[in-house]
């Protein structure tokens, strides 16, 4: 399809293990936001790259969390020694940046991702 | 972070009667985002706004950017079945967005 993807999209892991999460964007789409919802709550900024930039690393919550961009499209979002706070659904945003009017989000369906 | 204060937080409305909600920030942004969110699903964008005080409309939906800049609220008239979702505000900030808590909306028919 023509939208944003993400896999898997459920995972159970065992507190401690290590995760990797995908998220592969809409084609041509620069910019690529990751965000944490937890239940029954809003969206929580994590990261953002922007083409060749440094990524906006400042909503990851620990350092447990990193993520990167390979060759400007799929993003990996890497939990490592996972916690029961951090299950979650990790949505993955794109957008096309090119003026104001060019920087709406689509978003991906998420990953549910349960810490036992 | 930037808080965004969302409400209602909940809402159970009668089919055809019309819903309204509305978010509040202590900062300025650029811009404010409407979206609904269906269960199992990414958010999916409603309604942009782009300066101070415009009020756009897509639909049965209206949604303003405060004159302020630090609110913004969304009108969704002669509700339907289909309008249940939650539904997020959002701020921009330079490249970054920052969400309301959602308000919940149940449509009775």
């Amino acid at each position: 399809g023509a939208g944003v993807s993400q896999s898997p999209s459920n995972k159970v892991t065992e507190k401690g293990k290590d995760v990797e999460l995908r998220c592969d964007p809409i084609s041509g789409h620069t910019a690529l936001y990751w965000y944490r919802q937890s239940l029954g709550q809003g969206l929580e900024f994590l990261i953002y790259f922007q083409g060749n930039s440094a990524p906006d690393k400042s909503g990851l919550p620990s350092d447990r969390f990193s993520a990167e961009r390979t060759g400007g499209s799929v993003s990996t979002l890497t939990i490592q020694r996972t916690q029961q706070e951090d299950s979650a659904v990790y949505l993955c945003a794109s957008s096309l940046v090119g003026g104001l009017r060019y920087n709406e989000q689509f978003f991906g369906p998420g990953t549910r991702l349960t810490v036992l | 972070g930037q808080q965004l204060n969302q409400s209602p937080q909940s809402m159970f409305i009668q089919e055809g009667e019309d819903v309204s909600m509305n978010c509040t920030s202590s900062s300025i942004f650029n811009t404010w985002l409407w979206y609904k969110q269906d269960p199992g699903e990414g958010p999916v964008l409603l309604i942009a706004l782009y300066k101070a005080g415009e009020l756009t409309s897509n639909g049965r939906l209206t949604a303003q950017f405060g004159i302020t800049r630090k609110d913004s609220f969304l009108n969704i008239s002669a509700s339907i079945p289909s309008d249940v979702g939650i539904y997020f505000c959002a701020g921009q900030l330079r490249n970054q967005f920052y969400f309301g808590t959602g308000t919940s909306l149940t449509v009775i028919p």
